[in-house]
């Protein structure tokens, strides 16, 4: 079975920092492209980065863009997503999900982890 | 960034109907237009990208349309474990983006 795990999600501090984790398994993980999204309570989901299956393409939503850093571990099945410099509208329910489509289907999320909750509050 | 309007943002219905709901863009995305189901407190699920394409497993009364800035999901017959909240994401530039969102709630 494909899954994904998150974890890392913490209550921290306005200015703080975070490294979220996620682990896969059930399927071939240095294969896929991955990404990070967020989904504040009440809002729809937010796309925050994209990193391919190699890690040399990497891009972010203008929202995090010089705050979150992705990056990723094949040898480890893992992304992971450092956060710094936290506000209070970071505060959401974080999710990895696995990327697929090329330049003719776009890009899709098809498996996606079950969320660790961000907290950012003084 | 290119926004992704949805409506309407809520709706009743009943088992057996059938359910439209439109995702608009403001700049045109081709085809790249995804739809997406989520249930309370748990992940998104894609049921249909590149438009009109049904993903794996998504039962046939799913069926997507649309081109350009229009964009449909249609719900051929409503069935019970259907009453959730629905989102279109585009693909088209590097900033993806989703809508806010589509609930559909039991008449």
């Amino acid at each position: 079975e494909m899954q994904l795990v998150e974890s890392g999600g913490a209550l921290v501090q306005p200015g703080g920092s975070l490294r979220l984790s996620c682990a896969a398994s059930g399927f071939t993980f240095g294969s896929y492209e991955m990404n990070w999204v967020r989904q504040a309570p009440g809002k729809g989901p937010e796309w925050l980065s994209y990193i391919s299956s190699s890690g040399s393409v990497i891009y972010y939503a203008a929202s995090v863009k010089g705050r979150f850093t992705i990056s990723r571990d094949n040898a480890r099945n893992s992304v992971f997503l450092q956060m710094k410099t936290l506000r209070v509208e970071d505060t959401a329910v974080y999710y990895c999900a696995r990327g697929r489509g090329d330049y003719v289907e776009g890009h899709y999320m098809d498996v996606w982890g079950t969320g660790t909750t961000v907290t950012v509050s003084s | 960034d290119i926004q992704m309007t949805q409506s309407p943002s809520s709706l009743s219905a009943s088992v057996g109907d059938r359910v439209t709901i439109t995702c608009r863009s403001s700049h045109s995305i081709s085809s790249y237009l995804n739809w997406y189901q989520q249930k309370p407190g748990k992940a998104p699920r894609v049921l249909v990208y590149a438009a009109s394409s049904l993903q794996s497993g998504v039962p046939s009364r799913f069926s997507g349309s649309g081109s350009g800035t229009d964009f449909t999901l249609t719900i051929s017959s409503l069935q019970p474990e259907d009453f959730a909240t629905y989102f279109c994401q585009q693909s088209y530039n590097t900033s993806w983006t989703f809508g806010q969102g589509t609930k559909v709630e039991f008449k």
